[in-house]
């Protein structure tokens, strides 16, 4: 099992672009959470997905993100019109149907100049 | 709302010295508490959480819900402690959960 993956591991957005990022979780996992690491903080909890599903995204900034789980292929975390302050570290977990256990990939650092 | 708090961002102590990284939370409820760690250039991973009340690597943390507390501990640190330990919240007791974390303690620890 591969684990957790996320891709690109390092993206450059200028102000204004899109960013997408994936997620793929661990085999048999149906659970998808999203989290964001600012630098020097813990990290925060954007939203949280089942396939086709959104539970929970009480962490999401209202505005220029949106996240989707669809029933075939890697989660994705969309932040649109990208400012600076988007720069930061962006985490995916999974965990399976029972149980709460969250694995975490490795990571998404995206940098906006 | 609830919140994990992580007082010490830097804890430094020497090999063999015993430590305790502290985590104290708030919330209504009651949660479930977990203790992550990610070591250099390795991913964020699951080192305890207090219903399995196991020791890992050493590692033990007891719920404290009078002190809303959960602090982890080890009697002896060895160099590969060395660490950023995150502790976390979990609302669902037992069930799937957006988690909440603290900022994070750095360990180091020294030969």
């Amino acid at each position: 099992n591969a684990g957790v993956m996320q891709n690109p591991r390092h993206l450059v957005r200028r102000r204004g672009q899109e960013a997408r990022l994936r997620c793929s979780p661990m085999k048999g996992h149906s659970h998808v959470y999203w989290y964001r690491q600012l630098p020097e903080e813990g990290l925060k909890f954007m939203v949280y997905l089942q396939k086709e599903n959104i539970i929970d995204e009480s962490g999401m900034p209202k505005e220029r993100f949106s996240a989707e789980f669809p029933k075939e292929g890697p989660s994705i975390l969309r932040i649109q019109q990208v400012v600076r302050g988007d720069s930061a570290a962006y985490f995916c977990a999974s965990s399976p149907p029972v149980g709460d256990e969250q694995y975490f990939g490795p990571g998404t650092r995206l940098t906006v100049t | 709302a609830q919140r994990v708090t992580q007082p010490e961002k830097l804890l430094s102590v020497f090999k063999g010295a015993p430590v305790e990284l502290k985590c104290n939370y708030s919330y209504s409820g009651s949660p479930e508490l977990f203790w992550y760690v990610q070591y250099s250039r390795q991913r964020l991973q699951l080192l305890l959480r207090h219903i399995s009340r196991e020791s890992i690597k050493g590692f033990t943390a007891d719920l404290n819900k009078g002190e809303t507390s959960f602090h982890l501990k080890k009697p002896f640190a060895q160099e590969e402690d060395s660490a950023m330990y995150y502790c976390a919240l979990s609302r669902a007791g037992g069930g799937a959960d957006g988690l909440t974390f603290g900022k994070g303690t750095h360990l180091i620890i020294q030969p």
